[in-house]
């Protein structure tokens, strides 16, 4: 089982480019979650998806976003990245007692 | 609102036990979870509490809950180099659709 995988593990962008950051898993779960993780900041929730076709506002959501079109898939978006937007973006699923399976995470550098 | 609170750094020598702590605010919270982030990589859960239990053991690892106080902590016993990581406390409700409410963390390091 591979889990929960995150593509792309690096990027770095120009302030203004768009990118996805496309998350993925394998345990059937229903709820799937995006998270950005900053030193001194913890985890802080972007956006979550509670079933295939919904998905609901974080703590942080503004300039992302997302889809879930299908139920393995969960899709990070951001349209116009500003320097703002460079952390580490971790993607999770959801098991029925809670737990939570994170991905590898990708790393985001907007210059 | 829901918070979770956490101190920020530990330090302790190796062979000597952890205690990391965590104070939570919502008092209908269903589980308690504690997970640990190594370098690099993403968060795995470590172990977690029912709230109508009061401690939970596995191995080195004991949880202890105090409802009244709204208390977590977790106690690692003989720790070693390798529980050098960061701790998160986090909560959830019996609702599933709620997401997990995270503390920041505390950073672990233990000194060889």
């Amino acid at each position: 089982n591979a889990g929960v995988t995150q593509t792309p593990k690096f990027r770095v962008l120009k302030t203004g480019q768009s990118m996805t950051l496309l998350c993925a898993q394998d345990m059937n779960h229903e709820y799937m979650y995006w998270y950005r993780q900053d030193p001194g900041m913890g985890l802080r929730l972007i956006h979550y998806s509670v079933g295939e076709g919904t998905t609901a506002k974080g703590e942080v959501p503004d300039g992302y976003n997302v889809s879930r079109l299908k139920k393995q898939n969960f899709l990070l978006g951001l349209e116009s990245a500003a320097p703002s937007q460079t952390s580490v973006y971790f993607c999770a699923s959801r098991s029925w007692i809670g737990e939570l399976f994170f991905g590898e995470g990708s790393r985001l550098t907007v210059l | 609102g829901e918070d979770v609170e956490q101190s920020l750094f530990l330090s302790v020598r190796e062979g000597d036990s952890s205690v990391i702590n965590c104070t939570y605010t919502d008092s209908s919270s269903t589980y308690l979870y504690w997970y640990k982030q190594e370098p690099g990589a993403g968060l795995q859960l470590l172990t977690y509490i029912f709230s109508n239990m009061d401690m939970k053991q596995d191995q080195r690892l004991t949880v202890l809950l105090n409802k009244k106080d709204k208390h977590l902590s977790l106690r690692i016993a003989d720790t070693q180099t390798g529980d050098s990581a960061i701790y998160f406390c986090a909560e959830s409700y019996s609702s599933g659709n709620t997401p997990l409410v995270f503390g920041k963390g505390t950073r672990l390091s233990v000194i060889a």
